[in-house]
């Protein structure tokens, strides 16, 4: 079975400052995928990054950047100098290579940016 | 460039209805899927597709079906519509890949807002 745990529910900043989401999840397999989505309050989901087990490289994007710990098994997401534009419900996703896995999602963070 | 489109955006419907939610793409992927977002739920597999033909039930498939007569559409049906399936439903594509549900990136359509009284 594989599991996201999004531990943060909401999370309000005021615009410039950094934010951190942590996702946290759970697998047998040794090869998976790890996924992050973002949903604006318009509704429709954008997918940001996909990040694979065997590449612990951390990325960046801009202003996003993405820390992947297989040792703690956690693949964090920083938006650095946030703007209003960063509200939204980001969720984090995980699919392993079995032949029965799905992509399981976390139950989403909502980051609110005030001006 | 369409993409994924799903229609109707929103739909009201009453309980025992039929209802069918259209999805489309454009980029000829193999894979596509049927979501449901709920609040406390978060997004929830319903059914999915490797191929045009081929179907298989994802975690939540009780009361909905689904075809795949070519590989642009995947329509979703509710048979008889009960308020539990009030919901917003997401439909995605991706280029598949390894595993049983692909390992590369989902991309969504817009959502369908359905509600049933």
């Amino acid at each position: 079975a594989q599991k996201v745990t999004q531990a943060q529910t909401e999370i309000s900043v005021v615009e410039k400052e950094d934010v951190t989401l942590d996702c946290v999840y759970e697998t047998r397999d040794t090869t998976y995928y790890l996924f992050w989505y973002k949903q604006p309050p318009s509704g429709e989901l954008v997918f940001l990054i996909r990040r694979n087990s065997f590449d612990e490289q951390n990325e960046i994007s801009g202003r996003y950047s993405w820390n992947f710990q297989k040792s703690t098994s956690s693949f964090n997401f920083t938006i650095t100098a946030s703007q209003v534009v960063d509200s939204a419900v980001y969720f984090c996703a995980l699919i392993s290579t079995g032949a029965n896995s799905k992509l399981t999602f976390g139950k989403g963070i909502t980051l609110s940016v005030r001006p | 460039d369409a993409g994924i489109t799903q229609s109707p955006r929103y739909k009201i419907t009453e309980t025992g209805r039929q209802v069918t939610l259209m999805c489309h793409q454009t980029w000829s992927h193999s894979y596509m899927f049927w979501y449901r977002q709920d609040l406390g739920h978060g997004l929830r597999l319903i059914y999915y597709s490797a191929a045009a033909d081929i179907t298989d039930k994802g975690e939540v498939p009780d009361g909905y079906v689904v075809s795949r007569s070519k590989t642009e559409n995947f329509p979703l049906t509710l048979e008889s519509a009960t308020r539990s399936q009030t919901s917003v439903y997401f439909c995605a594509s991706s280029l598949g890949g390894q595993g049983g549900g692909g390992n590369q990136p989902q991309h969504f359509g817009d959502g369908t807002r359905l509600s049933i009284l």
